[in-house]
């Protein structure tokens, strides 16, 4: 079987930092890829560790530790147009990915 | 760069009826195209990988002769849900690989078609 775990909800404040965590269990990885979602829209790419450790993409990074199945996002100096759905994402192959169950983002003024 | 379109955005049919929703690839050949399906505030679950030229893979529990897909070219993928009803009343969101410049990993997402089956 395949399973992606993240927080359901995370609530945090305008220019703060939050860490959205994923973890993951899967017959398979090539990699793990994080995606933004505003509601009605289509997700948008932001980072992909195919190798442990940090990837840095401006105000957001991405970790993974392969061998903990283990990885977050972090989003730096939070805005609100930040509050949206995040997910973690694995390729099982070099092109199927599989979504996790999605990390919901409020940004308080 | 790298823009997938999806037509129509959204739709409305009734029960017993089918439907059908393109996906291009605009500025890029796409030879690996992807069908998800997406419910209200849930994750997006993969249907099916479309690839040009050949039959469609579907995921476990994806009904195949429900949901038709066809690769015609490397810039279009299309989904018809035959026979909709109510319960297949979801977003769906197709997206595709392959586009120059398109860092390791990525897969470009269409904006989705919303459909409501009555």
């Amino acid at each position: 079987g395949q399973s992606l775990e993240q927080p359901s909800e995370v609530t945090a404040v305008e220019g703060a930092i939050v860490q959205i965590n994923c973890t993951y269990q899967t017959s398979g990885f090539y990699g793990l890829s994080w995606y933004q979602q505003h509601d009605g829209g289509a997700p948008t790419f932001l980072s992909y560790n195919a190798l442990d450790g940090l990837e840095e993409t401006g105000r957001f990074s991405s970790f993974l530790s392969r061998s903990d199945s283990y990885g977050y996002l972090l989003l730096q100096e939070l805005q609100m147009k930040d509050s949206a759905s995040y997910f973690c994402a694995v390729y099982k192959s070099s092109y199927k990915l599989i979504f996790g169950s999605g990390t919901r983002l409020l940004v308080r003024p | 760069g790298a823009v997938v379109s999806q037509h129509p955005s959204w739709v409305i049919c009734k029960s017993g009826t089918s439907v059908k929703i393109e996906c291009r690839s605009l500025d890029f050949q796409a030879t690996t195209m992807f069908w998800y399906r997406q419910f209200p505030k849930q994750s997006l679950m993969l249907m099916a990988t479309s690839n040009e030229g050949s039959k469609a893979t579907y995921e476990q529990g994806v009904e195949k002769d429900k949901f038709l897909i066809n690769h015609a070219s490397l810039t279009l993928s299309t989904l018809t849900v035959t026979s909709a009803h109510p319960e297949d009343s979801s977003f769906y969101i197709c997206s595709a690989r392959g586009a120059p410049g398109g860092g390791q990993g990525e897969q470009f997402f269409g904006p989705g078609t919303r459909l409501t089956v009555l």
